[in-house]
């Protein structure tokens, strides 16, 4: 079955700074690359999500870039702000949704 | 516009005991799953249904049943709750077999004692 790795599991970048969170991929069937944000006892949230015949996309602060070659997606973060401060968690979709581990951002002030 | 509601929302059952969590989602889905979340962890698969009437396992399905009877009910079923039960259980909806959005439930807080 699928399996999603990401890195890294925590990361503090001061406010105005940028962030990166990277993810691969097994299931070459995948087409569907999502990110979430989950805060604290809430449920995720879509954020952006790409597909497999996109190589990047962007949404204001929000970008992600995939590479279906390598099996790898990533997120980016611009000008980060306190309330960026979450979890995120990327995800491969192909027969089933399968989720990585999750990133704990930390958005210093 | 209910989206996906989940049923019960916190619950406290002892070793043995069984119950059953309702996953409700009024988006005329076609796929939905269970997954549970524990501290430091991401969200692992517990069970997943691509319609009505069928099931699979995802990547940690034991202890745990599902049912898919009508396509807007998603049930999770444990026969015989134990400690490594408890987390918190989220349940999540998909429209079509490509790619759509997944809209997630408010969770279930589960606690086995």
């Amino acid at each position: 079955g699928e399996n999603v790795e990401q890195h890294p599991s925590t990361l503090s970048v001061q406010e105005g700074d940028s962030a990166v969170i990277k993810c691969t991929y097994s299931d070459s069937a995948s087409n569907y690359f999502p990110w979430y944000k989950q805060e604290l006892g809430k449920r995720p949230q879509l954020i952006i999500d790409i597909r497999s015949n996109v190589g990047e996309k962007k949404d204001q602060r929000i970008a992600v870039t995939l590479n279906k070659t390598a099996k790898h997606f990533s997120l980016h973060i611009t000008e980060t702000q306190p309330e960026d401060s979450a979890v995120y968690f990327c995800a491969a979709k192909g027969q089933n949704f399968v989720f990585g581990p999750g990133t704990r951002l930390s958005v210093l002030p | 516009n209910a989206g996906v509601t989940q049923t019960p929302k916190f619950r406290v059952l002892k070793t043995g005991q069984s119950m059953t969590l309702l996953c409700a989602q009024d988006m005329n889905h076609e796929y939905m799953y269970w997954y549970r979340q524990d501290p430091g962890m991401g969200l692992r698969l517990i069970h997943y249904s691509v319609g009505e009437g069928t099931t699979a396992k995802g990547e940690v399905p034991d202890g745990y049943n599902v049912s898919r009877l009508k396509k807007q009910n998603f049930l999770l079923g444990l026969e015989s709750a134990a400690p490594s039960q408890t987390s918190v259980y989220f349940c999540a909806s998909t429209g079509d077999v490509l790619n759509t959005e997944a809209f997630f439930g408010q969770g279930t807080r589960l606690t086995v004692v």
